[in-house]
């Protein structure tokens, strides 16, 4: 079983659409918690950073549960630039990568 | 935000040569930095973590006699891919934190092709 485990995708909605990642990780002494966005053939780029207590911005909310060990992703009224793959990462002194899952978005 | 750079960002190289890809810190001092491998449609695996000055730490089923990581600046580590194969082609990402638990950089990434 993975560490950090996503999704699997790959999610096609509409524009406009709400769209949930869900993440789960398996070692309760992870220590931070982040988003990240990966474009096709291009490097990871931070989203934002998921914290207990919920944290938004713009049409973005994250949130983690740590009893729970999970991790979710809310994008609302979706646009065709958010299509790429969102990647759930922990770090346990070193960032541990889900695999992924990718969003479609169409017009 | 801090910058990472890593080049070259796309190689072709042909079977048993070997290959050099560098990471640079440019607006910041990382002691640590990370080497990752991505295959298509697959997330990033840490490889080995490059520690300024010292061996670097490979994770395991990683061949540390085939991924040589220097790691002689502050500012600086490289990734010698030694006598690649087909089987080596992938993309290749470096990251560096400015801290502990902090956001991590990332290089632009290097596609290597092994012909």
């Amino acid at each position: 079983r993975k560490e950090v485990e996503q999704d699997p995708g790959p999610f096609n909605v509409p524009e406009g659409a709400t769209v949930a990642f869900n993440c789960t990780y398996s070692n309760s002494a992870s220590q931070s918690f982040f988003w990240y966005r990966q474009d096709c053939r291009k490097e990871p780029k931070l989203l934002m950073s998921v914290y207990s207590s919920g944290n938004e911005d713009g049409r973005f909310t994250a949130q983690l549960n740590r009893a729970s060990q999970y991790i979710s992703l809310l994008i609302r009224d979706s646009k065709l630039s958010d299509s790429a793959t969102y990647l759930c990462v922990v770090t346990r002194g070193k960032l541990i990568f889900g695999q992924g899952t990718e969003l479609s978005v169409k017009p | 935000g801090a910058v990472v750079s890593q080049h070259p960002s796309r190689v072709i190289c042909k079977s048993g040569t070997s290959v050099k890809i560098e990471c640079r810190s440019l607006d910041f001092q990382a002691t640590t930095m990370f080497w990752y491998r991505q295959f298509p449609k697959q997330s990033l695996m840490l490889m080995a973590t490059s520690n300024e000055g010292s061996k670097a730490t490979y994770e395991q089923g990683v061949e540390k006699d085939k991924f040589l990581i220097n790691h002689a600046s502050l500012t600086l580590s490289t990734l010698t891919v030694t006598s690649a194969h087909p089987e080596d082609s992938s993309f290749y990402i470096c990251s560096a934190h400015q801290g502990a638990q902090t956001e991590a950089f990332f290089g632009q990434g290097t596609r290597l092709t092994v012909v």
